[in-house]
């Protein structure tokens, strides 16, 4: 079992919808949860964080963390073009772990 | 620096020599992480260090790949007798202490091919 999972998708949603990412992760002692941007052929950038159960805000992010269910997802509110990338889910417990990545287009 | 910086952006070489990636962390950056990126694929974790010392090194996939980080800043990964398996993206990133906590800022990256 991968220590991060993530749906590689492609996942495509039309602008102005709601998109939504998911994450399980296998390591119950991780405490530090994150959401990569990656365009494509460009490096990772970091858009959010999360350490505790619950949902965390950012503009038009909003990061979900279940600890219990080992779970992480991101919605992305009002979906733009721009928003078009493959979303990596990062975990800490050991080393800094990544996902493989969900592809999202968001179709104008 | 500003950012993290690796070198070379790309680099071919052939089949059975040697090559040296360079990555310069962020100023005051404790950790500095290695990781290889496959096409479509997450960033595969290589191996890690804070400070000078290596604290993990089983993402090394054999014993032709080693890194180091002798001063505590710039580190670098050396691949030995490469083969065509080894070309990818390799990637840096680093952080601060506690860098766990807050995530990590990646360089643009070492494209290698080998031929």
């Amino acid at each position: 079992q991968k220590e991060v999972e993530q749906n590689s998708g492609p996942l495509s949603v039309p602008e102005g919808a709601i998109a939504s990412l998911n994450c399980t992760y296998s390591d119950r002692g991780s405490q530090s949860f994150f959401w990569y941007r990656q365009y494509s052929g460009k490096s990772p950038e970091l858009i959010m964080s999360i350490y505790s159960n619950g949902d965390k805000e950012d503009g038009r992010f909003t990061a979900q963390l279940n600890k219990a269910s080992q779970y992480v997802s991101l919605l992305i509110r009002d979906s733009q073009p721009s928003d078009s990338a493959t979303y990596l889910c990062a975990v800490t417990g050991n080393q800094f772990y990544f996902g493989t990545g969900t592809s999202l287009t968001v179709i104008p | 620096g500003a950012g993290v910086s690796q070198s070379p952006r790309y680099k071919v070489t052939k089949r059975g020599q040697d090559v040296a990636l360079r990555c310069d962390p962020i100023s005051g950056h404790v950790s500095l992480y290695w990781y290889r990126q496959a096409l479509g694929q997450g960033p595969e974790f290589l191996t890690y260090f804070n400070y000078e010392a290596q604290q993990d090194k089983s993402g090394l996939p054999n014993d032709r790949f080693s890194a180091e980080r002798p001063e505590g800043s710039i580190s670098t990964l050396t691949i030995q007798r490469t083969e065509q398996r080894d070309s990818a993206m390799y990637r840096c990133a680093s952080g601060p202490l506690g860098g766990a906590n807050y995530g990590y800022t990646f360089g643009s990256g070492t494209r290698l091919t080998v031929v």
